[in-house]
C-alpha cells in the first residue's frame, strides 16, 4: 500500500542551529500536510502544501513540495526550545477517505 | 468551539475488561478517526468514519470496535482488553479525508 517515509527518525540540535526533516512518498500526492506534536500534547495541523513546487514560510519554519510532488521537506531556521516535539509529515491515500502519516522527527535541542 | 473532546482522558483496566471511549466534534465535520500512538512511535490508523453511517478499518483494527453514533460522535470499543492495547488514543475530524485533520486531547490507557 502507500507509504510516506520521514528521516530522520530523531534529530539533536544546539538551540539557534537549522534542522530539516524529509517526506517521502510511494506515490504522487494530491496535497502535503505537516503536524507539529509537542511532548504530551496531541498532533496539530501547521500547514498543507497543493501545488507542485509549492513553498511556504511560517516565521522561521519553510516548507517545500516536491515537483513530482512525492517528496517535502520543513527546515527550520536557528532552533529555539519551542521547537522541540515530533513532527509528522502526512498525505491522502489514493481512493480512501484518510491520511497516510510519516513516523514523524522528533527534535530535541539542547539549550 | 471545543473542537475535539475525548472522554475519559485516562484509564487504567485490566486484562479481560471491557471500555468504551467516546470523541465528539463541534466543527460539522464528515470524517472522524481513530488513532493510536504507543510510547516514541506513529500513528497508526484503527478505524474510519469518513461520512455518518460509514465505518472502515485502518492499519490496526483488531480487537476493536467503533460506532459513529451521528456526525458528532465516534466511539471507540475495546471488548477484551489486552496489555498490548496499552496506548495513547487520539481521535480526530477533518471536514473531508484529505483534508486538515484535528486532533483531541487523547486518552491514555493502560491494561494490566
Amino acid at each position: 500500500g502507500q507509504q510516506v517515509m520521514q528521516i530522520p527518525q530523531y534529530q539533536h540540535v544546539q538551540e539557534g542551529e537549522d534542522f530539516t526533516t524529509y517526506c517521502n512518498s510511494s506515490t504522487t500526492l494530491s496535497n502535503i500536510q505537516w503536524y507539529k506534536q509537542r511532548p504530551g500534547g496531541h498532533p496539530v495541523f501547521l500547514i498543507q502544501l497543493v501545488k507542485s513546487g509549492e513553498v511556504k514560510k511560517q516565521k522561521r519554519l519553510t516548507f517545500q513540495f516536491g515537483e513530482a510532488k512525492k517528496n517535502s521537506s520543513l527546515h527550520i531556521t536557528a532552533t529555539q526550545t519551542t521547537d522541540v516535539g515530533t513532527y509528522f509529515c502526512a498525505g491522502p491515500e489514493r481512493g480512501a477517505q484518510k491520511l497516510v502519516f510519516g513516523q514523524g522527527t522528533r527534535l530535541t535541542i539542547n539549550p | 468551539n471545543a473542537g475535539v473532546t475525548q472522554t475519559p482522558k485516562f484509564q487504567v483496566l485490566k486484562t479481560g475488561q471491557s471500555m468504551t471511549l467516546q470523541c465528539a466534534q463541534d466543527m460539522n465535520h464528515n470524517s472522524m478517526y481513530w488513532y493510536r500512538q504507543d510510547p516514541g512511535m506513529g500513528l497508526r490508523l484503527i478505524y474510519y468514519s469518513a461520512s455518518e453511517g460509514t465505518t472502515d478499518k485502518g492499519e490496526v483494527p483488531n480487537g476493536y470496535n467503533v460506532s459513529r453514533l451521528n456526525k458528532r460522535e465516534f466511539s471507540l470499543r475495546l471488548e477484551s482488553a489486552a496489555p498490548s492495547q496499552t496506548s495513547v488514543y487520539f481521535c480526530a475530524s477533518s471536514s473531508t479525508g484529505m483534508g486538515e485533520q484535528f486532533f483531541g486531547p487523547g486518552t491514555r490507557l493502560t491494561v494490566l
